[in-house]
């Protein structure tokens, strides 16, 4: 599968834990972000990196939330100290240049309890 | 700022006749727009873009989107619905200038194809 892949799919944790989540973009694109969609909302901007360098965060993107693409492939998203309102689907998406088309992953629900 | 509206949260249609789910954006700029469905517990899957040219865009699965400057549209449009195609539709828009390449979506709009 040469697509954009997001681990894992599902994950549930208790309120003030921390998570981690992993996206391996298509491999030779160079442009990564990350969204985030709540139920029944389209999805959200959270954070891009051209190559491993993060050019743009939103700010929506709150202190607790970290995102490092150190190699200039796959990427990482970590919540600290999670919510209830951290709790929704979390998108990964990769492009190969300015004005192409961005390529999404299927999503990791978080879920907090 | 940019932003896009899709008016309906739903749209119904019979099968085997036409659909259009309807999408309007504000950007600064240039705009380059974008169509994406997203299935039940998926991602989003790209369906069509206008960037530049012609304003009649043809993408996957025999949609397409006509892109109107004058009315800041890009409806999303199919001459004739099939019931696999019920789904949820996002429309979504960056400004041509936005080197960053931040998407900016639409609330979505299900549409639901009945035989």
């Amino acid at each position: 599968d040469t697509g954009v892949s997001q681990n894992p799919r599902h994950k549930i944790t208790k309120r003030g834990q921390n998570v981690t989540f992993r996206c391996d973009p298509i491999s030779e694109h160079n442009r990564l972000y990350w969204y985030r969609q709540t139920l029944g909302q389209g999805p959200e901007f959270l954070t891009y990196f051209q190559n491993e360098a993060q050019l743009e965060k939103s700010r929506l993107l709150s202190d607790r939330f970290s995102a490092e693409r150190p190699k200039g492939s796959f990427s990482t998203l970590e919540i600290q100290r999670t919510e209830q309102g951290d709790s929704a689907m979390y998108l990964c998406a990769s492009s190969l240049a300015w004005d192409t088309e961005a390529f999404f992953g299927q999503g990791t629900r978080l879920t907090v309890v | 700022a940019q932003s896009v509206a899709q008016p309906e949260d739903q749209v119904n249609v019979a099968e085997g006749n036409p659909l259009t789910v309807k999408c309007t954006y504000s950007v600064s700029g240039n705009p380059y727009l974008f169509w994406y469905v997203q299935y039940p517990n998926r991602g989003l899957q790209f369906l069509l873009k206008y960037i530049t040219g012609d304003n009649l865009v043809k993408g996957s699965y025999g949609f397409e989107a006509e892109f109107n400057k004058s009315q800041t549209s890009f409806h999303l449009k199919k001459p004739s619905a099939l019931v696999s195609d019920s789904a949820l539709y996002f429309c979504a828009v960056r400004e041509a200038n936005n080197a960053g390449n931040m998407l900016t979506f639409g609330g979505g709009t299900r549409l639901m194809v009945k035989p």
